[in-house]
């Protein structure tokens, strides 16, 4: 069975850090790997997204992730942070072998970016 | 590009009562999915449409809850009657088709059962 975990409900970091928020996973086979932000009041927007290649993917809002195999994590990373990234973060799992194409999501992780 | 819409965007109802959320995907977009979001806890999927066929139900909770996705455009999830651990966020998402895409959420409908 697919699952993911966050393993931090909580993330706090200083404007103009950088921060990370982690994630890793477990799924047979290779995974698809996403990453959503919800801000408050308001639905989940994709941020990126894994699915083969680089292992460095670059998404919105000057977002990153790293996937990493053999630690099967698939990090959040942004060199340098805004009041504005605090909100509600997602990773998500898609198996590729799994017929009905849904997302496992993780728990969430709330970042807060203190000015 | 109009997102996904979701009306109502709250429900407050007393327990045993019947509620239906509706779901309005992009236009075009033959996949349509519904989560929720209980108690602050992992979003948790409950079915997957490809245009008006259920593809995959397994994540419906009971047989409380009923779902449509009439001539393949939108959705709807009925509740009846709710209970008190219904209470939570329903998503909604669509995708163009299978394959490697993301899913585009909607705002949520945040229910509340009494």
């Amino acid at each position: 069975a697919q699952s993911v975990a966050q393993p931090e409900d909580q993330v706090n970091v200083a404007e103009g850090n950088p921060l990370t928020v982690k994630c890793t996973y477990s799924v047979s086979g290779n995974p698809y790997l996403f990453w959503y932000v919800q801000y408050p009041n308001r639905g989940l927007q994709f941020l990126l997204k894994y699915i083969t290649g680089d292992n460095l993917v670059k998404g919105s809002y000057g977002f990153e992730a790293e996937f990493n195999k053999s630690q099967t994590s698939f990090h959040l990373k942004k060199p340098s942070a805004l009041v504005s990234d605090s909100a509600l973060y997602f990773c998500a799992v898609r198996d590729p072998d799994n017929y009905g194409q849904n997302f496992v999501f993780g728990p969430g992780t709330r970042l807060s970016v203190l000015p | 590009e109009a997102g996904v819409t979701q009306f109502p965007s709250h429900s407050v109802i007393e327990k045993g009562q019947t509620v239906t959320l509706r779901c309005d995907p992009i236009s075009g977009h033959d996949n349509l999915y519904w989560y929720r979001r209980v108690m602050g806890k992992e979003i948790k999927f409950l079915l997957h449409f490809v245009k008006e066929s259920k593809q995959d139900e397994s994540g419906m909770p009971n047989n409380r809850f009923l779902a449509e996705r009439t001539g393949g455009t939108y959705s709807t999830l009925k509740v009846q009657p709710a209970e008190l651990e219904d209470s939570g966020v329903y998503f909604c998402a669509s995708s163009p088709f299978r394959g490697l895409y993301e899913q585009y959420f909607g705002p949520g409908t945040r229910l509340t059962v009494t």
